[in-house]
């Protein structure tokens, strides 16, 4: 079973500064999919970036950037220059692969980050 | 911009009341999830489909039941409401090609007295 790992239950961050957040997953499978995404206090989910098992590179979005460590297992998300509007929880989730497995998420227990003005 | 609608955003509903939660996406999405997310906590997987009259449970037991009859609609029905019921209801639609991203609704936060 796919397990996702998320340590840092809440953090504060100075506005303009830089924020990583930890993301440790488990899985058996070769080829997987990672997502980060936002949920701001109103409740929606808001898809930040992906990085697929066979990406060389890191991915990036903006702001938004994946420090990706295949053999670590690890998947951090970087917020560079932090803005008061990045207050939020942040989810980190592996999509399983496979017809039977219905493309299906798991979410890790997320992050909670404040920026400080 | 993600087309995925959920109404209501909010309700409050006394026990043993039968309710149902609706989720429509007009973007055509084969795949549908519908997500329990209690506040500030991980989202748990309830139901999914992978299309028209394909219905399966998820990780996490719910006494809900759901239907897809349309590709588009997706709702989700608890029989008799009860106080554990209460949380928040996320639905979700996903596209066919890679990354196989999901799209979420606005969500509904339901509250059992």
């Amino acid at each position: 079973a796919q397990k996702i790992t998320q340590t840092q239950p809440g953090m504060f961050v100075q506005e303009k500064e830089a924020v990583t957040l930890d993301c440790t997953y488990d899985t058996s499978d070769q080829s997987y999919g990672l997502f980060w995404y936002k949920q701001p206090s109103s409740g929606e989910m808001i898809f930040l970036i992906y990085q697929g098992s066979y990406d060389e590179q890191n991915a990036t979005e903006g702001r938004y950037s994946l420090n990706f460590q295949k053999a670590r297992k690890s998947a951090n998300l970087v917020i560079s220059a932090s803005q008061l509007g990045d207050s939020a929880m942040y989810f980190c989730a592996m999509r399983e692969l496979g017809k039977a497995a219905g493309n299906k998420l798991t979410f890790g227990g997320g992050t909670r980050v404040l920026v400080k003005p | 911009e993600a087309d995925i609608y959920q109404t209501p955003r909010y309700l409050v509903i006394g026990t043993g009341k039968k309710i149902t939660l609706e989720c429509s996406q007009t973007m055509g999405h084969d795949k549908m999830y519908w997500y329990q997310q209690d506040p500030g906590m991980e989202l748990h997987l309830i139901h999914y489909s992978y299309g028209v009259n394909s219905t399966e449970k998820g990780d996490l037991s719910s006494e809900s039941t759901v239907s897809r009859i349309r590709t588009e609609h997706f709702p989700l029905t608890l029989e008799s409401a009860r106080p554990s019921h209460t949380s928040q209801y996320l639905c979700a639609s996903s596209e066919g090609i890679v990354p196989y991203e999901q799209y979420f609704g606005p969500g509904t936060r339901l509250t059992v007295t």
